[in-house]
């Protein structure tokens, strides 16, 4: 059964870049159709979709956070990686990984998600 | 692109069914068949519901069902049970600058 699991630190400073790693476990994160998303959540708030990559390296971003988000996969590892530059209190949130089928797949969804990781930015 | 509306809450009595609203436009609830929701408990990660539309993953109960109507798609909880108590999102493509936005989310309180 695939499983995702988030890591990084809980505590960034203002100005700072935000690191996240997702982890793959139970299946191949270089399976063909499927990209690896991340979604934020702020406190008592909604979701946000960050950006997702392909195992190739092919990525795509929300362009509201395109300037300053950059994700990764180390395919030897079976990970994928996220940095935000430049962070800011808003940025403060529960980040989730999640595998994403994306609508060229000719459906769309995100499962399943990581347990996901609460990342406070604050001085 | 703005998030997808939905009510900010729901309620219904055990056994009853209840449906849940997600209002788009064009761009996205109305133009495409990518619609999926998503439960999610307190602390938890959420979880896939239905997917394009009508779809049930394999083990979601079908006391879930999903639907469209033009820019607005519904998720139904029929048979409404204590642990059906949660927030819940809708997601949909759209083929604005941002192809992947969610709903605002509502929450579900079983009476």
């Amino acid at each position: 059964q695939l499983q995702l699991q988030e890591s990084g630190p809980g505590l960034v400073k203002p100005s700072e870049t935000l690191s996240l790693t997702c982890t793959v476990s139970g299946g191949s994160i270089s399976s063909s159709s499927y990209y690896w998303g991340w979604i934020r959540q702020p406190p008592g708030k909604g979701l946000e979709w960050i950006g997702s990559i392909y195992y190739s390296g092919s990525t795509y971003y929300n362009p509201s956070l395109k300037s300053r988000v950059t994700i990764s996969v180390d395919t030897s590892k079976n990970q994928f990686s996220l940095k935000l530059s430049s962070v800011t209190a808003a940025d403060t949130a529960v980040y989730y990984c999640a595998r994403h089928l994306p609508a060229a797949a000719g459906t769309s969804w995100f499962d399943p998600w990581g347990q996901g990781t609460l990342v406070t930015v604050s001085s | 692109q703005s998030a997808l509306t939905q009510p900010a809450s729901v309620s219904g009595s055990p056994g009853q069914s209840i449906t849940i609203s997600c209002t788009g436009t064009s761009s996205d609830v109305g133009g495409y068949n990518y619609v999926s929701w998503y439960q999610q408990h307190p602390g938890k990660a959420p979880k896939l519901m239905i997917y394009d539309v009508s779809n049930r993953p394999s083990g979601v109960s079908n006391r879930f069902s999903g639907s469209k109507s033009g820019n607005t798609a519904s998720l139904t909880i029929s048979g409404l049970q204590a642990e059906d108590e949660a927030d819940y999102y809708c997601s949909s493509y759209t083929s604005s600058s941002t192809p992947y936005v969610f709903g605002t989310g509502t929450k579900v309180t079983v009476l």
